[in-house]
């Protein structure tokens, strides 16, 4: 079974209208950490958040916000106003505090393209 | 800071033939790992280390072979190339922090194709 699962393939947005990737994980532990990426079409990627289990509140960075909800099992990213430097591939990954080496559990990845 | 760096960036290779890559961290992080990325499928976990001269197998590690004989260095091998090993290599390192699992910081990747 997925661990995390981020069910929007693709995502195109016309720039300056917000948008939210979505994130759904699966986890038996009560003490894991969530984190999203971005992979820009240069190809690196790039770390942009992360969250414990313990901390449910919502996180705000610049245009940039993400929701946390437990009861839900989703983590899911806003952007608001999008901007063309905004497309780009988003991962959301699930590390489980109990599993050896900080194996982090990779979802299928969101495409966002921002049309200027 | 050069944080995580892989050479070689990209490579062609013809089935059969052998390969190494070179992962090197100067984070001085104890944890580190290799990934393939393919279209529609994320990244796969192949082999991760959790310390000098440990290695581990992970989701995806048929066909490879690493190795951690310094802290700093992960060296992902392929022994005998095949096409379904056409993909896109990252390696990524964290930090240990008891109680607190750290980001992982990944390099550029490798872009490797195999004829």
């Amino acid at each position: 079974a997925q661990k995390v699962t981020q069910a929007q393939t693709e995502i195109s947005v016309v720039e300056k209208e917000d948008v939210t990737l979505d994130c759904v994980y699966e986890t038996r532990d009560t003490t894991y950490y969530l984190f999203w990426y971005k992979q820009p079409p240069s190809g690196e990627l790039v770390f942009l958040i992360r969250r414990n289990s313990f901390d449910e509140q919502n996180e705000i960075s610049g245009r940039y916000s993400w929701n946390f909800q437990k009861s839900t099992s989703s983590f899911n990213f806003t952007i608001t106003a999008s901007q063309v430097v905004d497309s780009a591939v988003y991962f959301c990954a699930l590390s489980e505090e109990l599993n050896t080496g900080n194996q982090f559990y990779f979802g299928t990845g969101t495409s966002l393209t921002v049309i200027p | 800071n050069a944080g995580v760096t892989q050479t070689p960036k990209f490579r062609v290779l013809k089935t059969g033939q052998s390969m190494t890559l070179l992962c090197a961290q100067d984070m001085n992080h104890e944890y580190m790992y290799w990934y393939r990325q393919d279209p529609g499928m994320g990244l796969r976990l192949i082999h991760y280390s959790v310390g000098e001269g440990t290695t581990a197998k992970g989701e995806v590690p048929d066909g490879y072979n690493v190795s951690r004989l310094k802290k700093q260095n992960f060296l992902l091998g392929l022994e005998s190339a095949a096409p379904s090993q056409t993909s896109v290599y990252f390696c990524a390192s964290s930090a240990l922090q008891s109680g607190s699992n750290q980001p992982q910081h990944f390099g550029d990747g490798t872009r490797l194709s195999i004829l």
